[in-house]
């Protein structure tokens, strides 16, 4: 099935320690999200790509990189984590142009605890 | 700046009974209103969107620009609507782009 597919689904860092998250599609979508979402918080936009094109949210820590290397994946990565970056971590997908207003495909998440 | 808020973070009904799950937003344009679920042990996904017009599982939701209200309905409920629900707004007048949602209302329909 097509599909917005995490890795890893649970992830362990240490406070300070880099870490990686990250989400592939096979939808074929040209804009991809992500989303962090606190314990009993709403998700929260973080920064999307549409195609190559990076748009940051202004609020968004510049701890918080991402990179785009084909369609397909999309990283998150967290240069410094601190303990308040604890969080899950949802991917999302969307396709630009639909004749019905945008759906976004969300992936199942990854749960990330710093240590 | 655009805002959505779900004033009740916990909603128990029983089946049968009907459900009304608030949203009002704040957006100073033409907004895009969505409802977005999920259930237990799955990935969050869309419900229905305001411009749709649709039923999705008995739900509806109709879009009051006056009162910036965005409600989600079922007349009966059944125990298998039991989940986490989202409202969620975008601004901005394109077909993609920023979601920003409510803090969720979790819906118990006891049997």
């Amino acid at each position: 099935d097509a599909m917005v597919i995490q890795n890893p689904r649970y992830q362990v860092t240490q406070f300070g320690k880099p870490v990686t998250l990250s989400c592939s599609q096979t939808l074929n979508h040209n804009v991809m999200y992500w989303y962090q979402q606190k314990s009993s918080q709403a998700p929260k936009l973080l920064f999307h790509y549409y195609d190559k094109d990076f748009n940051n949210e202004a609020d968004t820590p510049d701890n918080f990189q991402s990179r785009r290397p084909n369609t397909s994946f999309c990283f998150l990565d967290i240069r410094s984590p601190g303990l308040g970056d604890a969080a899950m971590y949802l991917c999302a997908t969307s396709r630009d142009g639909a004749v019905d207003y945008n759906e976004q495909f969300f992936g199942p998440g990854t749960r990330l605890t710093v240590l | 700046a655009q805002r959505v808020t779900q004033p009740e973070k916990l909603l128990s009904v029983f089946k049968g009974a009907p459900v009304e799950l608030k949203c009002n937003y704040s957006y100073s344009g033409s907004p895009e209103l969505f409802w977005y679920v999920q259930y237990s042990r799955q990935r969050l996904q869309l419900l229905l969107r305001h411009i749709s017009r649709e039923s999705i599982k008995g739900f509806t939701a109709d879009l009051n620009k006056g009162e910036t209200s965005f409600h989600l309905k079922k007349p009966f409920a059944q125990e298998e609507d039991s989940a986490m629900y989202y409202c969620a707004l975008k601004g901005g007048g394109t077909s993609y782009g920023k979601l920003t949602f409510g803090q969720g209302t979790i819906l118990t329909v006891h049997p």
